[in-house]
C-alpha cells in the first residue's frame, strides 16, 4: 500500500489553464505538506495543514490555492498557469511537531506548463 | 547568507570509495539534522536523522553533526552504485513543522 499518493503523476497543460493536483496518505498523520522542486532539485515549501488547519503559507503566489477535505487529502489548486510553474510538486506528511518532523513523500507530479 | 548551505556537485567516484557530503547552517535553533535521499524521478526519502551534536551509524551510513560549526555530514561507506542518487540535507527546530532543506547533492557511484 502507498504511503503518500499523488494524483496525477504528469500533467501537460497550456499557460493559462487552470489545473488540479490531489494527495491522499494513510499514514494517520496530521500534518500534510505541498513542495515545489525546480530543475535544479530545490526543494521549496509552499503549504502545510494541520488537521484540516493551514499552518504554513510561504511566498507563494495567489494562484495557487491549497485545500484540505479531511486530514488524509490535501489537494492542490492552480488558476492561470504560466510558465514558471513548470516544476514537480511533491506532497509529504508527517507525525506531530515537537520531534524531527520526519516527513513521507508521494512520487511527485510533473507539471509541465506550454 | 542562505539558512542552509549545501554543495550541489555533482559528486562522482568509484564503487567502494567512501563519499563524504556535507552542509553548512545559520539557524542555531535547528536541533533535528536529517538526511534524505532521492532517486531520480521519484520523491525523498528519510535516510537518518541525528538530534542535536554527535554521530549516529546506520549500515554503512553515518551522519555526524556539529552545532559548534553548524556543519553537518552524511558519510557513505564502501560505496555502490545504488547509492547513486541526489542527497538533501535537512533541518528543524523540532517546536514547529517547517523542515529547511539544502539544494542537494547529485552523486553517481560508477561501478
Amino acid at each position: 500500500d502507498t504511503a503518500v499518493s499523488q494524483t496525477p503523476k504528469y500533467l501537460v497543460t497550456q499557460m493559462g489553464n487552470d489545473k488540479s493536483i490531489k494527495c491522499e496518505q494513510n499514514l494517520g498523520h496530521d500534518t500534510m505538506y505541498w513542495y515545489k522542486q525546480d530543475s535544479k532539485k530545490f526543494l521549496k515549501i509552499m503549504f502545510s495543514y494541520n488537521n484540516k488547519e493551514l499552518i504554513i503559507n510561504e511566498t507563494v503566489p495567489n494562484r495557487f490555492s491549497p485545500k484540505s477535505p479531511d486530514k488524509a487529502h490535501l489537494n492542490l489548486h492552480i488558476n492561470s498557469l504560466e510558465l514558471g510553474d513548470s516544476a514537480v510538486y511533491f506532497c509529504a506528511s508527517s507525525p506531530p511537531a515537537g520531534g524531527p518532523n520526519e516527513q513521507f513523500f508521494g512520487p511527485g507530479t510533473r507539471l509541465t506548463v506550454l | 547568507q542562505k539558512e542552509v548551505e549545501q554543495d550541489p556537485g555533482p559528486l562522482s567516484v568509484p564503487e567502494g570509495a567512501i563519499v563524504s557530503l556535507n552542509c553548512t547552517y545559520s539557524n542555531s535553533a535547528f536541533q533535528y539534522f536529517m538526511w534524505y535521499r532521492q532517486y531520480s524521478r521519484k520523491g525523498p526519502e528519510l535516510l537518518m536523522y541525528t538530534y542535536s551534536s554527535g554521530n549516529k551509524e546506520d549500515g554503512r551510513f553515518t551522519a555526524q553533526v556539529d552545532k559548534s560549526s553548524k556543519y553537518i555530514s552524511l558519510f557513505i561507506r564502501d560505496s555502490q552504485p545504488s547509492d547513486s542518487a541526489t542527497y538533501l540535507c535537512a533541518m528543524t527546530g523540532g517546536s514547529n513543522y517547517k523542515l529547511t532543506f539544502g539544494k542537494g547533492t547529485l552523486l553517481t557511484v560508477n561501478p
